[in-house]
């Protein structure tokens, strides 16, 4: 069974512009969790999408957003980058059905803003 | 609010000793726990997880232990080889759903 997939896996963007990026859960996952790595805050919880609604939502300002199809891929974009953007976007798919349990992460997407 | 602490940023030790990585948490009211390795370069990947109805479970080369009374998780690798090199990190689910990490303890492991 193939992974979670993570889309591009290196990006550089400058301040002020947006930026996309993309998961695709492991086959028959239906919960999808984004993250921010930075080496300061450490794992940050983002949001979590399941069947297309986001169920769970962090700690961060509305210029990041997300949003999940009805195949499960999910989306988050980030406008008006800032500097302080810069961070490994990690995303998580589980398949829970109510119950927490165990999440699988993709390698990550590298924003690095300039 | 909530948070999540990890005792050491780094830990060293030989090949062949054991290692204990520990974590502390708030929130008494947590009912899952979960432990993630991540390698350079990698995404984090599950090690192991315990339940708050459990104070130990046991995988392969690995036991943790969660002691509720003074909020404490420890992750044990035994005969730790230098393939556990990583950055190790608990993460506690909290009742809204949310998975909060610590910030990590980065492993070294001395041939």
């Amino acid at each position: 069974k193939a992974g979670v997939t993570q889309t591009p896996r290196y990006l550089i963007k400058t301040r002020g512009q947006q930026v996309t990026l993309s998961c695709s859960p492991i086959s028959g996952h239906r919960s999808v969790s984004w993250y921010q790595q930075t080496p300061g805050q450490g794992l940050q919880f983002l949001f979590e999408y399941f069947s297309e609604t986001q169920r769970n939502k962090g700690n961060f300002p509305g210029r990041f957003s997300g949003r999940q199809f009805s195949n499960s891929r999910s989306e988050m974009n980030v406008s008006t980058l800032e500097l302080g953007d810069s961070a490994l976007y990690l995303c998580a798919s589980s398949s829970e059905r109510g119950e927490v349990n165990e999440q699988f992460f993709g390698p990550g997407t590298r924003l690095t803003v300039l | 609010g909530e948070s999540v602490g990890l005792h050491l940023p780094t830990l060293s030790v030989q090949e062949g000793d054991n290692s204990i990585i520990n974590c502390a948490y708030s929130n008494s009211a947590s009912d899952y726990f979960i432990w993630y390795k991540q390698e350079s370069g990698k995404g984090p990947q599950f090690i192991i997880d315990i339940r708050s109805n459990m104070d130990k479970r046991q995988g392969q080369r690995v036991t943790v232990l969660l002691n509720k009374t003074v909020k404490h998780l420890s992750l044990q690798i035994a005969a730790t080889q230098p393939g556990d090199s990583a950055v190790y990190f608990c993460g506690i689910y909290n009742q809204g759903g949310k998975l909060i990490f610590g910030q990590g303890t980065e492993l070294s492991v001395k041939p």
